[in-house]
């Protein structure tokens, strides 16, 4: 059974550019979710997925965000216009049911400069 | 609003022994879960353990249990006989279903284990 995989891994980028990012979720799992977490605190929800409808977003997710899972399997996470402040680690986890055990994958780390 | 405080910002323990780690949290829901998760420096999030709010036993999971006090919505972590993989960030969470149903959860700040050899 694989894991919930992420790519790319690590992402340097100028400021004011567009980045994308993708997770693969275990499969046959309906629930997908995107965190972003920052240096020394807990992952802050950003959005989740149920199948290819996007169910909650955050306030935290502002206008420059955006994310698809077009056929219910991969997500992607598109920030346009980078700002320093979106430098973090960019968590998707999956879930196979409502309030069941979210997996987490290993993140994009988003460096912007 | 939907708080899970993690008191203790590090802890320290040393090899063989057992260390608590202290969670609290705010919901008005009668059912619900709740989820330690350790974080290894540069390695992925996994679960630890998990405990079902309708369960009054609390979970174990081999080295791991927890110590799960429903009215004073506290939802503590024990590790016995610590070992060096252990050293990790932890985050205790739940998610807050009385918030309009969502499905999201909410993480405390983090409590930085070391074991010590």
């Amino acid at each position: 059974d694989t894991g919930v995989s992420q790519d790319p891994r690590h992402k340097i980028t100028k400021r004011g550019q567009n980045v994308t990012f993708r997770c693969d979720p275990i499969s046959e799992h309906n629930r997908l979710y995107w965190y972003r977490q920052t240096l020394g605190q807990g992952p802050e929800f950003l959005t989740y997925f149920q199948n290819e409808a996007q169910l909650e977003k955050s306030r935290l997710l502002s206008d420059r965000f955006s994310a698809e899972r077009p056929k219910g399997s991969f997500s992607t996470l598109e920030i346009q216009r980078t700002e320093q402040g979106d430098s973090a680690m960019y968590l998707c986890a999956s879930s196979p049911r409502r309030l069941d055990t979210q997996y987490f994958g290993p993140g994009t780390r988003l460096t912007v400069l | 609003a939907q708080t899970v405080t993690q008191s203790q910002p590090e802890m320290s323990v040393q090899e063989a022994e057992t260390v608590t780690l202290s969670c609290t949290y705010d919901t008005s829901e009668s059912d619900y879960y709740l989820f330690w998760y350790k974080q290894p420096p540069s390695r992925q999030m996994i679960l630890v353990i998990r405990q079902e709010a309708y369960k009054q036993q609390n979970a174990t999971e081999n080295r791991f249990s927890v110590n799960f006090q429903k009215a004073a919505k506290s939802f503590s972590l024990k590790i016995s006989d610590s070992q060096l993989g252990d050293a990790a960030m932890y985050f205790c969470a739940y998610p807050p279903w009385d918030q309009g149903g969502s499905e999201k959860l909410v993480f405390g700040k983090g409590t930085k284990l070391t074991v010590n050899p």
